[in-house]
């Protein structure tokens, strides 16, 4: 069974600043079904990325996602006050799984 | 635009069932890209995935929850239901459906707003 793992836990980073969050898997997983989404306080998640690397409709390309096999990585290029939130990866093997999450705050 | 609906009652009974329903407007729910799902979160935690269904009837159940847990399609009301039995405390949380696209690529596109359930005498 594969286990998603994500890191840091926390990342606090001042507006302007690049992000980079890494999911790991436990073993190779397909980059077709890697995405990433995500999270506000009280609001359902969003898609960001797809397909690893594949920004949804209306992300704005500060977003990226990158990687393959065991290792992945999205990365906020430049944070805005919009992008403090959670972040989750999710696999897609034989069902849907998420990863335990990374939250972005304002440091 | 697509829109996902969660509907159910907030507060359930321990040992008593939960029953949600999702209400799709925007897209047909008997399209063959799609699957739909339930997703939850308890307080505080992150996001597990409960179950889905095809607009055929076939389904699919995470195996922690399968035993307690039935999804179900109602296409002609352009909605999917589920079923969790026997709750517990540990049921509460903010429950999300959400389309799953599941052809060549897979990620879930479109999300309720979700509606919090709470276990509790």
């Amino acid at each position: 069974e594969i286990v998603l793992t994500q890191s840091p836990g926390t990342l606090s980073l001042s507006p302007g600043e690049r992000a980079t969050l890494s999911c790991r898997a436990s073993q190779s997983v397909t980059s077709s079904y890697l995405a990433w989404y995500q999270q506000k306080p009280g609001r359902a998640p969003r898609l960001l990325i797809y397909g690893a690397s594949n920004r949804a409709t209306g992300i704005p390309d500060r977003f990226s996602g990158g990687g393959s096999g065991t290792d992945f990585t999205l990365t906020i290029s430049r944070l805005e006050s919009e992008d403090f939130a959670v972040y989750y990866c999710q696999h897609y093997g034989s069902s849907p799984l998420f990863g335990p999450g990374t939250k972005v705050d304002i440091k | 635009q697509v829109l996902l609906q969660e509907s159910g009652p907030g507060l359930v009974k321990p040992s008593e069932t939960l029953s949600l329903t999702c209400t799709v407007s925007g897209a047909s729910i008997s399209g063959s890209t799609y699957h739909w799902g339930w997703i939850r979160q308890p307080p505080g935690k992150g996001l597990e995935w409960i179950a889905t269904v095809y607009y055929s009837g076939d389904t699919f159940y995470s195996p922690s929850l399968e035993s307690r847990v039935t999804i179900s399609v109602d296409t002609s009301n352009n909605q999917f239901s589920l079923k969790l039995y026997s709750v517990t405390a540990a049921d509460t949380a903010v429950y999300y459906c959400a389309r799953l696209l599941l052809r060549g690529r897979v990620y879930f596109d479109y999300w309720g707003q979700g509606t919090l359930v709470t276990v509790s005498s």
